[in-house]
């Protein structure tokens, strides 16, 4: 299996500042059919269903803020939300969808400072 | 719109059985995977395993593969996640989740359902 390993477990960030999230995997994930990387980014808050941020490792998903970017690195991935607003308090989880069995990261929790 | 809809809570006793569903609306059901993520309390997600409605080819995750069974109705473009004989541990949420395709290119896991809540508890 592909293991998805998240850093940190937990940040908090003030509003307005930078968080980082990164997500590494075990092996490659990009499908040589379309050159992508296969993986998602997710927010998940309490009470609520996983909602898609960014696919193909950069891709941002239709209606999401453009303060959500994915960058990648060979097997080295990063979430950046540039200016955090208070709703983005949520937990994060990436995802590997290039080989079953599709496997996700254990989660980062961000929070306000 | 493209919704997945999931059936509603449930509680049962270890060794029921239960199957829960996804209905599909605004969207061609056959010929797109739709996949099961479980949640367990205050954990993080697993994929479950997938099934291509067109045909009903499944595809497991090992840690779940004889555990459950996956199944797709085309006729009322619904999904189902059923278990024989519930344990406790399958204590969680469980998702439906549809994988796009895109340009012929079968991608990412995009719409996701609601979530159905199972507990199993004597």
């Amino acid at each position: 299996d592909i293991v998805m390993t998240q850093s940190p477990d937990s940040l908090a960030v003030s509003l307005g500042e930078r968080a980082t999230i990164n997500c590494k995997s075990s092996q490659s994930v990009l499908y040589d059919s379309n050159n992508k990387n296969y993986l998602s980014w997710y927010q998940q808050k309490p009470g609520q269903p996983p909602k898609l941020l960014i696919y193909w490792a950069s891709t941002r998903e239709s209606g999401v803020p453009d303060r959500f970017i994915g960058s990648e690195s060979g097997t080295d991935f990063t979430l950046t939300i540039s200016s955090l607003q208070a709703e983005d308090v949520a937990v994060y989880y990436c995802q590997q969808y290039y080989i079953t069995p599709y496997t996700f990261g254990q989660g980062t929790k961000v929070e306000i400072k | 719109e493209v919704q997945l809809v999931q059936s509603g809570a449930e509680v049962k006793k270890p060794g029921e059985s239960l199957k829960i569903s996804c209905k599909a609306y605004g969207y061609s059901f056959s010929t797109y995977w739709i996949g099961w993520v479980r949640q367990m309390p205050g954990k993080g997600l697993e994929w479950m395993g997938s099934i291509y409605p067109a045909d009903s080819h499944t595809r497991y995750s090992p840690s779940f593969r004889g555990q459950v069974t996956i199944s797709a109705d085309k006729s009322i473009t619904t999904a189902y996640l059923q278990w024989s004989s519930l344990k406790a541990s399958d204590t969680a949420m469980y998702y439906c989740v549809r994988r796009i395709t895109i340009s012929g290119v079968v991608s990412h896991f995009d719409y996701w359902g609601q979530g159905t809540l199972v507990t199993a508890s004597s």
